[in-house]
């Protein structure tokens, strides 16, 4: 099966710019989850979509990140305007079933966008 | 709060020898716990989780929750172990986040 697709690989642009990135998560994936990795660090969760709903986006900085999941398929992620501090990669990750008080299930993940903010 | 600590940034290791990635974290309910890992020039992915109770490319890892702990263990390194080690943890509430360590890298040399 096809993985977790992102696109752009790298993108670099100045400060107060903006930026979008993609995600296309694996078929009939319900859950869908963005992540910020500064370097150094481990991956952050940003926002989780179950289908299309918003589930946590509870560190997402919300005056100047945005997502959203149409049709509970294709994702994208902007970022307006960026800091120097969001330098990072953003990861995309999906999972197969809704959230039901079960175990967790295993996060897929894409290839990542490598952002860089001058 | 829900929190993973993983001390060691880089563990360096001859190929044969034992090899212990340490993992601690902090959480009041009862906790899932997993290691993720990145190959170089490869995608984040599961390689094992606590629940499973299983040994994959001869890593185990065993949940102490007296010490908080999940470290991940394999009795002799091999040069392909090479790779990027994330300890996560997932709370019994909420909606499957994932709280992740800041990762340790391994090096195996010959």
């Amino acid at each position: 099966e096809a993985g977790v697709a992102q696109s752009p690989r790298y993108k670099i642009i100045e400060k107060r710019q903006s930026v979008a990135f993609w995600c296309n998560p694996i078929s009939g994936h319900a859950t869908l989850y963005w992540y910020q990795q500064i370097l150094g660090q481990g991956p952050k969760l940003l926002i989780q979509f179950q289908n299309n709903g918003v589930v946590d986006d509870s560190q997402l900085p919300k005056d100047r990140f945005s997502a959203e999941r149409l049709k509970g398929v294709d994702s994208t992620l902007k970022i307006q305007p960026a800091k120097l501090e969001d330098s990072a990669v953003y990861l995309c990750a999906s999972s197969p079933t809704p959230f039901s008080g079960g175990s967790t299930d295993t996060q897929y993940f894409g290839p990542g966008t490598r952002l860089t903010v001058l | 709060a829900q929190r993973v600590t993983q001390p060691e940034k880089l563990l360096s290791v001859f190929k044969g020898a034992p090899v212990e990635l340490k993992c601690n974290y902090s959480y009041s309910g009862s906790p899932e716990l997993f290691w993720y890992v990145q190959y170089s020039r490869q995608r984040l992915q599961l390689l094992l989780r606590h629940i499973s109770r299983e040994s994959i490319k001869g890593f185990t890892a065993d949940l102490n929750k007296g010490e908080t702990s999940f470290h991940l263990k394999k009795p002799f390194a091999q040069e392909e172990d090479s790779a990027m080690y994330y300890c996560a943890l997932s709370g019994d509430t909420g909606f499957q986040k994932l709280v992740f360590g800041t990762g340790t890298r391994l090096l195996v040399s010959p």
